[in-house]
């Protein structure tokens, strides 16, 4: 059973440029969280995603930030002319259907914008 | 607005110890409670949870305690040891699974 995956796990970038974040959640998890922990701080909702459709994203910035959970494929979080503020860790988790129960997570990409 | 408050950024203690992770949340909403466990360059790991129904839930070492009028929850660990030393973080979450989380306590367990 594979966990979650995230690729790459480690993404360098100079300003301006575009970071694609990628996150294959657990086999038969329908839900997608993406969380942000930036340096010495704890981790930060970003968004929420069901198959093709955002759910919550009023922890994503309005600008820069999008993200999607296609029919196929990974969940992409996107982040457009990026900025030094946005080097961080960013953490995708997935979840089944069924209401409380824990989220889980992958390792993480490691975004550093030079 | 922090809604998962935890106020203590480190804390050491004796291998064999007791180790007691504290948190607190104002949304009186939250039914249900998380504790994860992360180390450097990876990943959160599941810990322990709680329902709002309940008071305490235990899992071997591990023991979560819930006080909904207090808004407290606490996660004691006994006996410590060296290999529990990592950044733990609570958790909440409100009729679903999207999770607010604290900023994390550091443990160290020391030999």
């Amino acid at each position: 059973n594979a966990g979650v995956m995230q690729n790459p796990r480690h993404l360098v970038r100079r300003r301006g440029q575009e970071a694609r974040l990628r996150c294959s959640p657990v086999k038969g998890h329908s839900h997608v969280y993406w969380y942000r922990q930036l340096p010495e701080e704890g981790l930060k909702f970003m968004v929420y995603l069901q198959k093709e459709n955002i759910i919550d994203e009023s922890g994503m910035p309005k600008e820069r930030f999008s993200a999607e959970f296609p029919k196929e494929g990974p969940s992409i979080l996107r982040i457009q002319q990026v900025v030094r503020g946005d080097s961080a860790a960013y953490f995708c988790a997935s979840s089944p259907i069924i209401e409380n129960t824990e989220a889980f997570f992958g390792q993480g990409t490691r975004l550093t914008v030079v | 607005d922090q809604q998962v408050k935890q106020n203590s950024p480190s804390l050491s203690v004796q291998e064999g110890r007791i180790s007691i992770l504290n948190c607190d949340y104002t949304n009186s909403m939250f039914d249900y409670f998380l504790w994860y466990k992360k180390y450097p360059a990876e990943g959160p790991t599941f810990l322990i949870s709680i329902s709002s129904i309940k008071d305490k839930n235990e899992d071997g070492r591990f023991t979560v305690f819930l006080n909904k009028s207090a808004k407290h929850l606490s996660l004691h660990i006994v006996p410590s040891q060296p290999g529990d030393s990592a950044v733990y973080f609570c958790a909440a979450s409100a009729a679903g699974n999207m999770l607010t989380f604290g900023g994390g306590t550091r443990l160290m367990v020391k030999p």
